[in-house]
């Protein structure tokens, strides 16, 4: 069955530092997409950055990339230099056979 | 360009009555999707399509019945509404699978 699980319900992180929210996955498909989309207190969807399955290198997005490994079944996302408007709530995502998974969301809190 | 819009953004309905939310793109994508958010977790996938004419199951879709008449409208219908179906209601439209996913701004359902 396919699965996403994100651990860390929430995070803290001092402005300017670097934070790396995880996420695992879980799916019979050879060939998948996984996605991270934020999500602020106003509640629209953002999408942040997408790694495909079959891409060698990891994806990157400005302050965002995404620590690919395949092996462990891992798409981590790193935010570099955090900003105050980086709080907020952040979902990995996988797409496989046509169908999207969502995880249950890491909350991220940026203190000044 | 209006993107993806979601009509209504609110409603309040009476369990038993039935109602259906519209998704409309203007995008020309292939793919839709219905998700729900209930409060704390993330999406789960109730029904999606993968062109005109096309529908099919997601993750739960017990409850709901979804159509595809035209290629930018998706609608999501509830024929008896549950207090179980008490939640915010997500649309979304990529052009295929493997691809970023643009959602409109959802609609807070509230089944008494």
């Amino acid at each position: 069955a396919q699965k996403i699980t994100q651990t860390q319900p929430g995070m803290f992180v001092q402005e300017k530092e670097a934070v790396t929210l995880d996420c695992t996955y879980d799916t019979s498909d050879p060939s998948y997409g996984l996605f991270w989309y934020k999500q602020p207190s106003s509640g629209e969807m953002i999408f942040l950055i997408y790694q495909g399955s079959y891409d060698q290198q990891n994806a990157t997005e400005g302050r965002y990339s995404l620590n690919f490994q395949k092996a462990r079944k891992s798409a981590n996302l790193v935010i570099s230099a955090s900003q105050l408007g980086d709080s907020a709530m952040y979902f990995c995502a996988m797409e496989s056979f046509n169908k999207f998974y969502f995880g249950s969301g890491t909350k991220l809190n940026v203190k000044p | 360009n209006a993107g993806v819009t979601q009509t209504p953004k609110f409603r309040v309905l009476k369990t038993g009555q039935s109602m259906t939310l519209l998704c409309a793109q203007d995008m020309n994508h292939e793919y839709m999707y219905w998700y729900r958010q209930d409060p704390g977790m993330g999406l789960r996938l109730i029904h999606y399509s993968v062109g005109e004419g096309t529908t099919a199951k997601g993750e739960v879709p017990d409850g709901y019945n979804v159509s595809r008449l035209k290629k930018q409208n998706f609608l999501l219908g509830l024929e008896s509404a549950a207090p179980s179906q008490t939640s915010v209601y997500f649309c979304a439209s990529s052009p295929h699978a493997a691809n970023e996913q643009y959602f409109g701004p959802g609609t807070r359902l509230t089944v008494t």
